[in-house]
């Protein structure tokens, strides 16, 4: 597609139930992000993905989050056993590696995560 | 101490202002600084980068980066309404994929 696709736009879930969020990363695109943004905070990297290699996962802030990117295109983000401080805006990001080497991310709309 | 800091503001100006961003860091090994616009309810688009020292024009916008202070700004030339949004500076390290370190971001209000 023209841009990065993030599905569900919005999520309401309860305390300790588990969550998927899928991003389509622009086509062609080899590296993927997710960022997550809390209320009045800054962009907090998670995870990325970068063609076949092993993804850097040092982001994630639990064991309870996990992500895959199946067939170098999409993406899931799953958070099991969701708290409410999980409550955020889950942000997806691809890039071309172009530009001159400053690697620009394109983002996506978002997924906005309330746990109650 | 984050790697990257930046007053959330808010930051409100009359229309034709002109606007300073700033952002100061710590790592001296970032190469590579970014500027992002985030309008509300909508994911961060890229408004310039800059690698290493100097600056960059486009059109309105004005981006500097001061190395040996650790210290990057974003200027707004004839703010506009269209321009109220949160700003947000990001900075990596140079080659490959890395990852982007992004500062908290500045709400900025231009008003009529």
């Amino acid at each position: 597609g023209a841009g990065v696709s993030q599905s569900p736009s919005n999520k309401v879930t309860e305390k300790g139930k588990d969550v998927e969020l899928r991003c389509d990363p622009i086509s062609g695109h080899t590296a993927l992000y997710w960022y997550r943004q809390s209320l009045g905070q800054g962009l907090e990297f998670l995870i990325y993905f970068q063609g076949n290699s092993a993804p850097d996962k040092s982001g994630l802030p639990s064991d309870r989050f996990s992500a895959e990117r199946t067939g170098g295109s999409v993406s899931t983000l799953t958070i099991q056993r969701t708290q409410q401080e999980d409550s955020a805006v889950y942000l997806c990001a691809s890039s071309s590696g172009q530009n001159g080497g400053a690697n620009v991310l394109t983002f996506g709309a978002g997924s906005r995560l309330t746990v109650l | 101490q984050k790697e990257v800091e930046q007053d959330p503001g808010p930051l409100s100006v009359p229309e034709g202002a002109i606007v300073s961003l700033n952002c100061t860091y710590s790592n001296s090994a970032f190469q590579y600084f970014m500027w992002y616009r985030q309008y509300s309810r909508k994911g961060p688009e890229l408004l310039m980068y800059t690698y290493s020292s100097g600056n960059k024009e486009d059109g309105r916008f004005t981006a500097q980066v001061d190395k040996s202070s650790k210290y990057i700004s974003l200027f707004i030339r004839d703010s506009q309404p269209s321009d109220s949004a949160t700003y947000l500076c990001a900075m990596r390290l140079s080659g490959g994929y890395n990852k982007l370190i992004f500062g908290a971001g500045t709400r900025l209000a231009v008003h009529p």
